[in-house]
């Protein structure tokens, strides 16, 4: 039992490229989060689904797009990254019930846009 | 909108003191509340969390907070650090989304 992984775990990139991050989870959670942590603004909510095949956006949701076309499974994607996007990508997932409410993270990716 | 505020950006303490971290929030109604921990170079893990009952809740290390709904707090407290808590500690409450405070930098010198 994984929990929530996430790659790849570090990645720099110019100005206008483009890429995807990958999060999995194993543990069979309907919602799955994605989070920018960026210092002294703690964690942002950027996309997030609530279930195989459905997206929304969160506090944060501009250059980015998102899918999650298995349910274990929760893509962003940077169609052209910018500086401004440098930053730690978290994703995270949970149950569905209100008793499971907890979040579970990912180690991380750490992204430089040069 | 909802918010979350820490009011501790840093804190410095030297090995054996308490703590007590504070957070509130701006929600009148119910709400699930949790205390986040990330160690240098780590990702985020569950400290403690409350939905209901007892407002003095456990967690693990050694953690406790304590819920008081009627100031909209949910302050972290441990009675004596050691230096391995040095770490960054998130405050986060749930309205229906997750909304994190701004966290604060704990260091606990030996």
């Amino acid at each position: 039992n994984a929990g929530v992984t996430q790659t790849p775990k570090f990645r720099v990139l110019k100005t206008g490229q483009s890429m995807t991050l990958l999060c999995a989870q194993d543990m069979n959670h309907e919602y799955m989060y994605w989070y920018r942590q960026d210092p002294g603004m703690g964690l942002r909510l950027i996309h997030y689904s609530v279930g195989e095949g459905t997206t929304a956006k969160g506090e944060v949701p501009d250059g980015y797009n998102v899918s999650r076309l298995k349910k274990q499974n929760f893509l962003l994607g940077l169609e052209s990254a910018a500086p401004s996007q440098t930053s730690v990508y978290f994703c995270a997932s949970r149950g569905s019930g209100a008793r499971t409410d907890t979040q579970y993270f990912g180690p991380g990716t750490r992204l430089t846009v040069l | 909108a909802q918010s979350v505020s820490q009011h501790n950006h840093h804190v410095i303490l030297s090995e054996a003191a308490s703590l007590e971290l504070g957070c509130n929030y701006s929600y009148g109604g119910t709400v699930n509340l949790f205390w986040y921990v990330q160690y240098p170079g780590q990702h985020l893990q569950l400290l403690l969390k409350y939905f209901s009952g007892d407002p003095l809740v456990k967690g693990i290390k050694g953690f406790e907070a304590e819920f008081i709904k009627s100031k909209f707090s949910f302050n972290l407290r441990k009675p004596s650090v050691q230096w391995s808590d040095t770490a960054e500690y998130f405050c986060a409450v749930s309205f229906q989304k997750l909304v994190f405070g701004t966290g604060t930098r704990l260091l606990v010198s030996p």
